[in-house]
């Protein structure tokens, strides 16, 4: 079956690097997703990476993909308080576009001064 | 504003009353989903649609839950008869349902529901 799993909490130093991590079940996934929340908020997406690819970097963002282990990262770089939010990984099934996404528990990034 | 909007954003209501909530979404995106979200938890799939038919629905939706998009354009969530274990935050989103895009959902601020 589908399953997303990722860690409650973290919990870094402001300027740090903060790196939520995210495994995953379906070898068929298609798409990968980091969704942010914030408080009061709706989800927003953050970045993707297709599964045909290992990294995707976009400012201060760094996705890796390790398709072999299902696993899943995303690293924030320079972590500034505005990155107080839920991480939300997700992951898209299958070779359908009709196929729905499965989302993660969340990880809860707290920036401490 | 163009973005997902949901309504209310807000509901209280005594075990078993029916609910209904509303989703408007995106005008250009032919799909448009509904999760549930609890506290500590990410968003659990209900139901999506492709236009105005439901092409899959979770094993979570009861036959108490029930979603229609009969336009193809807005949608509703009905819970008939609700349960103090339906208390949670009914997300809509929508997105483009082309075959090369991404896949990326866009959500609305949600509807909270709370069941005394």
């Amino acid at each position: 079956g589908e399953d997303v799993e990722q860690s409650l909490f973290l919990s870094v130093r402001e300027g740090d690097s903060s790196v939520i991590n995210c495994t995953y079940t379906d070898s068929s996934s298609t798409y990968l997703y980091w969704y942010k929340q914030e408080p009061g908020a709706g989800l927003q997406l953050l970045t993707y990476i297709f599964s045909n690819m290992d990294m995707k970097q976009d400012q201060r963002l760094t996705v890796l993909l390790n398709k072999k282990d299902k696993h899943l990262s995303l690293r924030i770089a320079d972590t500034q308080t505005g990155d107080s939010a839920i991480y939300f990984c997700a992951e898209k099934g299958g070779y359908s576009s009709a196929s729905k996404i499965i989302f993660g528990s969340g990880t809860r990034l707290s920036i401490r001064p | 504003d163009t973005g997902v909007s949901q309504d209310p954003r807000h509901k209280i209501t005594k075990r078993g009353q029916n609910v209904t909530f509303r989703c408007d979404p995106i005008s250009e995106h032919n799909r448009l989903y509904w999760y549930r979200q609890t506290l500590g938890q990410g968003p659990e799939f209900l139901t999506y649609f492709q236009n105005e038919a439901q092409l899959e629905k979770s094993r979570l939706l009861s036959d108490r839950f029930s979603a229609e998009r009969p336009k193809g354009s807005f949608s509703t969530l009905e819970i008939q008869r609700t349960e103090q274990g339906d208390s949670a935050m009914y997300l809509c989103a929508s997105s483009r349902g082309l075959a090369e895009n991404t896949g990326e959902l866009f959500f609305g601020e949600g509807s909270r529901l709370t069941v005394l």
